[in-house]
């Protein structure tokens, strides 16, 4: 069975420039949702959907917009880039009923 | 907004011992507490997931508890392994949703 995939794993991009970042949940899975780290910061919430509705939405500035398609795929877009975006991106997906979220590897970004 | 606090915020211990951490949430209004292990370069995985004051699960070495009433959930490794080094991060919140907030988590190493 395979697990949470992220794409793309690393990438770097400059100030200004925008980035989409894609998850494919685990098959069977329809809540996906995606967390943020950046060096000395715990995980921290950016959005949750469910059946392509964004249940909840972190505190997170509008720059940060996600979506989720009818299979389940979930990307996130962050536009006009800032030094302080870079950081681990993680998705999480779980299927309905259940505590438990199975992440995937992250994708790295790098703003320059 | 939710505070939750992990200590130690990292140790080191000698293979064969025995070690704890501790994971403090607000007491308040409490939904479920989450314990995941981090090891380098792979997903977040998870422990734990514990809704009960009183609540005690085992995997393995690795075991938990949670009081919900004072807010706070220990976690315990019975005679630490080297491929126990992780971190190892609690989260809260709320029951039904994937809006964790995550601690800083603790940074375990096991000495060979």
């Amino acid at each position: 069975k395979a697990g949470v995939t992220q794409t793309p794993r690393y990438l770097i991009k400059t100030r200004g420039q925008q980035v989409t970042l894609s998850c494919s949940p685990i098959s069977g899975h329809r809540s996906v949702s995606w967390y943020q780290q950046t060096p000395g910061q715990g995980l921290q919430f950016l959005f949750e959907y469910f059946s392509e509705t964004q249940r909840n939405k972190g505190n997170f500035p509008g720059r940060f917009s996600g979506r989720q398609f009818s299979n389940s795929r979930s990307e996130m877009n962050v536009s006009t880039l800032e030094l302080g975006d870079s950081a681990l991106y993680l998705c999480a997906s779980s299927f309905l009923g259940s505590n438990v979220l199975t992440f995937g590897a992250g994708s790295r970004l790098t703003v320059l | 907004i939710l505070n939750v606090e992990q200590s130690p915020q990292s140790l080191h211990v000698q293979e064969g011992d025995s070690t704890n951490f501790t994971c403090s949430f607000p007491s308040s209004n409490f939904y479920a507490l989450h314990w995941y292990r981090w090891e380098t370069a792979k997903s977040p995985e998870a422990l734990f997931v514990m809704t009960l004051n009183g609540d005690e699960k085992k995997k393995g070495r690795i075991s938990a508890t949670l009081n919900t009433k004072e807010g706070y959930s220990y976690l315990y490794i019975k005679g630490s392994q080297p491929e126990d080094s992780a971190t190892y991060l609690c989260a809260y919140g709320p029951a039904g949703s994937y809006q964790l907030t995550f601690g800083k988590g603790t940074k375990l190493s096991v000495i060979p």
